[in-house]
């Protein structure tokens, strides 16, 4: 299974910064990257596919860049809702896998 | 509007069996690939299991592989995963989700609880 590691593990920044959110594939998955946003007690949201298209409804202060090995998620002006923690997950091949998350806080 | 909704989880012994379900209603079941996902306490997302539209391609994760079995009943737009020899390990909450890659939608979430 192709494993996924995103860095840092935790993340604090303050409400108007501009935060980036590296993720690492053991191998190349070309763009098969997606980006979720979870919070907690609920269900993941879908931010970002094919490594740098929006989802339908996402701000626009959300983007992604990448492919092959390295990805990024970069938030452009943190707003209060998007304190959260944030997955990557590779789906080029079987089993399709997630990172193993950032969390993102309020500094 | 797009709904998922599990049920069937709750508190089982390990060795024990339990069995799923997901509602599914704002969409055409039949012509998407389903999925379960599960997150154990604390810890990141893990795909469990898929299944193609008419039910004849499944895929598991390593770890359940033999134990879990995901189906599907296009006629009731329902999505299953019987659980078998469950452990200590399969704790957490299991989503359900539709397709397999960029999931857009996924139901609230069922907790499953292995222990003695």
């Amino acid at each position: 299974a192709i494993r996924m590691t995103q860095s840092p593990s935790s993340l604090s920044a303050s409400t108007g910064d501009r935060v980036t959110i590296t993720c690492r594939a053991s191998q190349g998955i070309s763009t098969y990257l997606a980006w979720y946003q979870q919070k907690p007690g609920k269900a993941p949201k879908l931010l970002i596919y094919s490594a740098s298209t929006l989802q339908s409804g996402v701000p626009s202060r959300f983007s992604g860049s990448g492919s092959g090995t390295d990805f990024t998620l970069t938030i452009s002006c943190l707003q209060s809702e998007d304190f959260a923690t944030y997955y990557c997950q590779q789906y080029y091949s079987d089993p399709p896998t997630f990172g193993q998350g950032t969390r993102l806080e309020i500094k | 509007e797009v709904q998922l909704v599990e049920s069937g989880g709750g508190l089982v012994q390990p060795g024990g069996s339990l069995r799923l379900s997901c509602a599914a209603s704002g969409f055409t079941f039949s012509s998407y690939w389903m999925s379960w996902v599960r997150q154990a306490p604390g810890k990141g997302l893990e795909w469990v299991a898929n299944i193609k539209q008419d039910g004849s391609e499944k895929y598991y994760v390593d770890s359940v592989k033999g134990r879990f079995t995901i189906s599907r009943d296009n006629a009731k737009n329902s999505l299953y995963l019987q659980m078998n020899s469950l452990r200590a390990e399969d704790t957490a909450v299991y989503y359900c989700a539709r397709d397999v890659n960029r999931i857009a939608y996924w139901g609230q979430g069922t907790l499953v609880t292995v222990s003695s």
